[in-house]
């Protein structure tokens, strides 16, 4: 199975600070990488699906790039609303893989 | 609006099966790919297989030996069975609806917390 590592596991920031959150795969997943947040209680939420592309709805702040093993979910002023975990996944080879999470918290 | 929604008993005794239905409304169950994913406490998301009304199944084979997945069309429900639980299978788990573009997700349920313990 590929592994999903992102670091760091968790993070303290203010409102309006910038985030990057790593995820890095065992092995080479190409493009087939999806960032999605979710908050306690409710449905995760896709975010970001191959990589890059923002889906319907969510802010232009996020975003997300690299291609191979690195890849960064970047959160370019962070909102209250932001304060969340997020949990890449990769879909390049079964068993489709997530990494364990990086949790948001308010400074 | 496609919404999703867990059910099923919240304890399960050691060795019985789990049964968990997912009713989905704004949507047919027939026009997309499902999954099933669940997460242990404390620990990271795990997929346990996907299927389609058109009988296109896969499962995570760490699972495969004791899923079984179904659809139930005519009230729009999917359903998971997993058989001889033990305290591992305790999770939250989620139906979600994969996305047009496939592998990843863009709708799911809250979750139901299913527990193993005698």
């Amino acid at each position: 199975d590929i592994q999903m590592t992102q670091s760091p596991s968790s993070l303290s920031a203010s409102v309006g600070d910038r985030v990057t959150i790593t995820c890095r795969a065992s092995q080479d997943v190409s493009t087939w990488l999806a960032w999605y947040q979710h908050k306690p209680g409710k449905a995760p939420k896709l975010l970001i699906s191959d990589v890059s592309t923002l889906q319907t709805g969510v802010p232009s702040r996020f975003s997300g790039r690299g291609s191979g093993t690195d890849f960064t979910l970047t959160i370019s002023s962070l909102q209250p609303e932001d304060f969340a975990t997020y949990f890449c996944q990769q879909a390049v080879s079964f068993p489709w893989t997530f990494g364990q999470g990086t949790k948001v918290e308010i400074k | 609006q496609v919404q999703l929604q867990e059910s099923g008993p919240g304890l399960v005794k050691p060795s019985e099966t789990l049964s968990l239905t997912c009713t989905v409304s704004g949507v047919s169950i027939s026009n997309y790919y499902w999954s099933w994913i669940r997460q242990p406490p404390g620990k990271r998301l795990e997929w346990i297989g996907y299927f389609s009304y058109s009988g296109s199944t896969k499962y995570n084979p760490s699972l495969k030996s004791r899923v079984t997945f179904s659809v139930d069309t005519s009230n729009n429900q999917l359903s998971l069975n997993l058989t001889s639980v033990t305290a591992a299978d305790t999770a939250v788990y989620y139906c979600a609806r994969e996305s047009r573009g496939g592998y990843n997700w863009d709708y799911w349920g809250q979750g139901t917390l299913v527990t193993v313990s005698s």
